[in-house]
């Protein structure tokens, strides 16, 4: 089925360890990004890609990383993993850059630093 | 930089009672709107958006939302809610030529029987 697949759906880190969350969407969607989910937060932008080759920083990037080598694959590295991290991340894309079309989102990625 | 504020962190109703979630937003220029809902344990589905044109929009499961560009509010509407509409409601905007699609914090709602 056409979609945001997300990898893995939980993890439970110990701090200073690094992983990276996987996303890929099938839907030649330019754009994708990347939101974490708190309590009482919403969502918060960490980072988004207009393009293969184009990342940007969010509202929220420090100790996240990202990269866009394929339309479809944009993966989230958490390089040294620390318990503020502890949240769900949420992978989005759009074949508009003001999301006209509306955004489809993966279902989650529940992640545990302890 | 854009804000989006839902006014209300819970709203609990009867079943078949009518609903109203609140958002309002802050931008001077143009704006997509958004809403989106997210049921228990998963991710989030488009309710309705607002691009242009008539300000009333309906949506999917009886839902709509009226743009009021003078109060800058994007309210959502049910008239008759049923237990099944239990989950979080989150309000978004996304600006002209901007990249980033800004939430509010959420309205979680609660159909009671």
């Amino acid at each position: 089925n056409a979609g945001v697949t997300q990898t893995p759906k939980f993890q439970v880190l110990k701090t200073g360890q690094s992983m990276t969350l996987q996303c890929a969407q099938d839907m030649n969607h330019e754009y994708m990004s990347w939101y974490r989910q708190d309590p009482g937060m919403g969502l918060r932008l960490i980072h988004y890609s207009v393009g293969a080759g184009i990342t940007d920083q969010g509202e929220v990037p420090n100790g996240y990383n990202v990269s866009r080598s394929t339309t479809e694959d944009f993966p989230l590295r958490l390089l040294s993993a620390a318990p503020s991290q502890t949240s769900v991340y949420f992978c989005a894309s759009s074949y508009s850059s003001q999301g006209v079309g509306g955004y489809t989102f993966g279902s989650g990625t529940r992640l545990t630093v302890v | 930089a854009q804000s989006v504020t839902q006014l209300d962190s819970q709203v609990p109703v009867f079943e078949e009672a009518p609903v109203e979630l609140r958002c309002n937003y802050s931008s001077s220029v143009s704006v997509y709107l958004f809403w989106y809902v997210q049921y228990p344990n998963q991710g989030l589905q488009l309710l309705l958006k607002y691009l242009s044109g008539s300000t009333l929009v309906k949506g999917i499961n009886g839902f709509e939302a009226e743009f009021n560009k003078s109060q800058t509010s994007f309210h959502l509407r049910k008239p008759s809610v049923h237990i099944s509409d239990t989950a979080e409601y989150f309000c978004a905007v996304s600006k002209g030529s901007n990249y980033k699609l800004t939430f509010g914090k959420g309205t979680l709602l609660t159909v009671n029987p």
